[in-house]
């Protein structure tokens, strides 16, 4: 069975950093492409950022370009999101998603980690 | 940047067909994506290739794509259909995902 497990979200001050995890099981992860996608509380889904199947590729939204890094061990199975110099419009529900083929729908998605942005 | 629009809500009585539109430019060129998401939980993908229907998924859900539209068909809607869909595209110009404005459903 699928699994994608995130992990990390908290509550953060503006400024402030934070990494998210999401792990891995039930599918050769080193063969997926995987993203990340938001949604701020209300509101609808929108699209964070991406990775390769080996990690030698990624892209960003706009948004957060410069501030956040995708990246991905695929030893353990895991994705990762660093995410810097945060603000308050960065609070959102973050999940990871699976690319069921490359670059194209998410198959798989996990249950979601709250990041909050607040002084 | 690529656009797709959604109506906000859609209200549909137990047994009928509910349809959600997907609108962006030359949409037909494209693979539309449909994602059910209900309070509190994550998104699931309910049709992908603009009419495929992924295991598990009941043949009440379809979809079309033509022109600048797109569009997700519930059939013999019932109570648990009640949720927000999203329509998604990959935009190749970007090189991101593009998600629709979401459409809530409502089974009166």
């Amino acid at each position: 069975e699928v699994q994608l497990v995130e992990s990390g979200g908290g509550l953060v001050q503006p400024g402030g950093s934070l990494r998210l995890s999401c792990a891995a099981s039930g599918f050769t992860f080193s063969s997926y492409w995987m993203h990340w996608v938001r949604q701020a509380p209300g509101k609808g889904l929108v699209w964070v950022s991406r990775i390769n199947s080996d990690g030698s590729s990624t892209s960003y939204a706009d948004s957060v370009k410069g501030r956040f890094t995708i990246s991905r061990d695929n030893a353990k199975n895991t994705l990762y999101l660093q995410m810097n110099s945060l603000r308050a419009e960065d609070t959102a529900v973050y999940y990871c998603a699976r690319d069921g083929r490359v670059d194209d729908y998410g198959d798989y998605w996990g249950q979601g980690t709250l990041v909050t942005v607040s002084s | 940047s690529y656009v797709l629009t959604q109506p906000p809500s859609v209200s549909v009585a137990p047994g009928q067909t509910a349809r959600i539109t997907c609108g962006g430019n030359n949409i037909g060129s494209k693979s539309v994506h449909w994602y059910q998401q209900k309070p509190g939980q994550a998104p699931v993908l309910v049709v992908y290739d603009d009419s495929d229907r992924p295991s598990g998924i009941p043949e009440r859900f379809s979809g079309s794509n033509s022109g600048n539209t797109a569009t997700l068909t519930i059939s013999r809607v019932e109570a648990g259909d009640e949720a927000d869909y999203y329509c998604q595209v990959w935009d190749s110009s970007s090189d991101h995902w593009v998600f629709g404005t979401g459409t809530k459903v409502t089974v009166l």
